[in-house]
């Protein structure tokens, strides 16, 4: 079974500054999907960036990117230039490629709780 | 394009009681993924729909079941609710094939039972 792991139950952050959040994963497949949501107060889950297991770069969405390491299991998100209205809580996601046995379900990480300070 | 919508917003039950939730997915996605969101659990996977067929479950007992329509619109039962049961159930969709592997969730139904 797919494990996502989240070691950082908090995390803050200056306004403009930057910030990395981790996640590990393990799995035995070789074709899956990572993602990063964030959900805000609100509790709408909002996809921020994904990032294709196949693919050595890394992705990046504006002020978002990630490192993923693959050998390592690893998938940061790095923040850049944080602005308040990032704070929320974000969650690392694991998704089986379309030969999986679990190809529909995503696997989340406990999430990190990020708060921007002014 | 309108996102994935659930109804309703907010529901309070009792225990015992039976609940239906509905999830209209984005329009041209056939793929319905349902989750159960609760502080001590953390999010976990309940089932996804495809074409009107359940293709994937996750570790939940058969009290919570769900279906798919013909219009892709999804609805998910929870029997004889149990004060556990108590959580934020979000739903996503997405179109369910190679061409896009991405889910998008709707606002979510929060459900408290007493």
């Amino acid at each position: 079974a797919q494990t996502v792991t989240q070691s950082q139950p908090e995390m803050s952050v200056q306004e403009a500054e930057t910030v990395t959040l981790s996640c590990t994963y393990d799995t035995s497949e070789s074709d899956y999907y990572l993602f990063w949501y964030k959900q805000p107060p609100s509790r709408q889950m909002i996809l921020v960036i994904r990032q294709e297991a196949y693919k050595q770069q890394n992705a990046t969405e504006n002020r978002f990117s990630v490192n993923f390491q693959k050998a390592a299991k690893s998938f940061s998100l790095k923040i850049s230039d944080s602005q308040l209205g990032d704070a929320a809580m974000y969650f690392c996601a694991y998704r089986p490629g379309l030969g999986g046995t679990s190809y529909g379900k995503l696997t989340f990480g406990q999430g990190t709780i990020l708060t921007v300070h002014p | 394009k309108a996102g994935v919508t659930q109804t309703p917003r907010y529901l309070i039950k009792t225990r015992g009681q039976q609940v239906t939730l509905s999830c209209s997915p984005i329009s041209g996605h056939r793929s319905v993924s349902w989750y159960q969101q609760t502080p001590g659990q953390g999010l976990q996977f309940l089932f996804e729909y495809f074409s009107e067929t359940q293709r994937n479950k996750g570790n939940f007992p058969g009290r919570f079941s769900g279906r798919q329509f013909s219009n892709s619109r999804s609805e998910m039962n929870v029997s004889t609710l149990e004060l556990g049961d108590s959580a934020l159930y979000l739903c996503a969709s997405s179109l369910g094939d190679l061409r896009s592997y991405e889910q998008y969730f709707g606002p979510g139904t929060r459900l408290t039972v007493t």
